[in-house]
């Protein structure tokens, strides 16, 4: 069975630091990997996935995702933290091949970003 | 594209009511998806349709939910008799079989009073 930890239910960090959003996932084959938001009262956001390649995507907001398959983890990063980037984090993952369809999502991660 | 519509986005019922939520998928999706978010446990996976088809239903909690998809732009999520401890936000997704990501309704928020 396929399963996804994010191990921080919340991570502070303060404006204009990096951040950091930690991702661990378990799948038979290989994986396609999936970043959400969440802003209150709203539904799931996708910002980005890691299908093939590179291994440092790129998604929307500046937000980028390292895979890095021997760790199993996919963790998401930015940069430069914006006070509007708080929000709750979802990580996903699925299989890639027939029958495995269904994306399976950690149990969030709620990130606090301090003026 | 309006994205995935959910409605109605807030219900409150009384315990014991029949309540019924609905989801149009994107147009050319064929996949579709209910999950159930709480804090207790999270996002969880109620039911997957796909070419209108149930899939897996194990996510299912117990006999008083129950899912249709008549056909590929409609999909409804009934709970009768609605209890308490329903309530919870329910989404509904839609995607490609074989694409990747699933996009995602606003939701609807459940109150069972």
């Amino acid at each position: 069975a396929q399963s996804v930890a994010q191990p921080e239910d919340q991570v502070n960090v303060a404006e204009g630091n990096p951040l950091t959003v930690k991702c661990t996932y378990s799948v038979s084959g290989n994986p396609y990997l999936f970043w959400y938001v969440q802003y209150p009262n709203r539904g799931l956001q996708f910002l980005l996935k890691y299908i093939t390649g590179d291994n440092l995507v790129k998604g929307s907001y500046g937000f980028e995702a390292e895979f890095n398959k021997s760790q199993t983890s996919f963790h998401l990063k930015k940069p430069s933290a914006l006070v509007s980037d708080s929000a709750l984090y979802f990580c996903a993952v699925r299989g890639s091949s027939g029958g495995s369809y269904i994306p399976t999502f950690g149990r969030g991660t709620s990130l606090i970003v301090h003026p | 594209d309006a994205g995935v519509i959910q409605s109605p986005r807030h219900e409150v019922t009384e315990m014991g009511q029949e309540v019924t939520l609905r989801c149009k998928p994107i147009s050319g999706h064929n996949s579709l998806f209910w999950y159930r978010q709480t804090m207790m446990r999270g996002l969880e996976l109620l039911i997957y349709f796909n070419n209108n088809v149930p899939i897996d239903d194990s996510g299912m909690p117990e006999d008083r939910f129950s899912a249709k998809m008549p056909n590929a732009s409609f999909s409804t999520l009934k709970i009768q008799p609605s209890e308490p401890r329903d309530s919870a936000v329910y989404f509904c997704a839609s995607t490609l079989t074989g694409g990747t990501e699933a996009f995602f309704g606003q939701g609807t928020r459940l109150t069972v009073v």
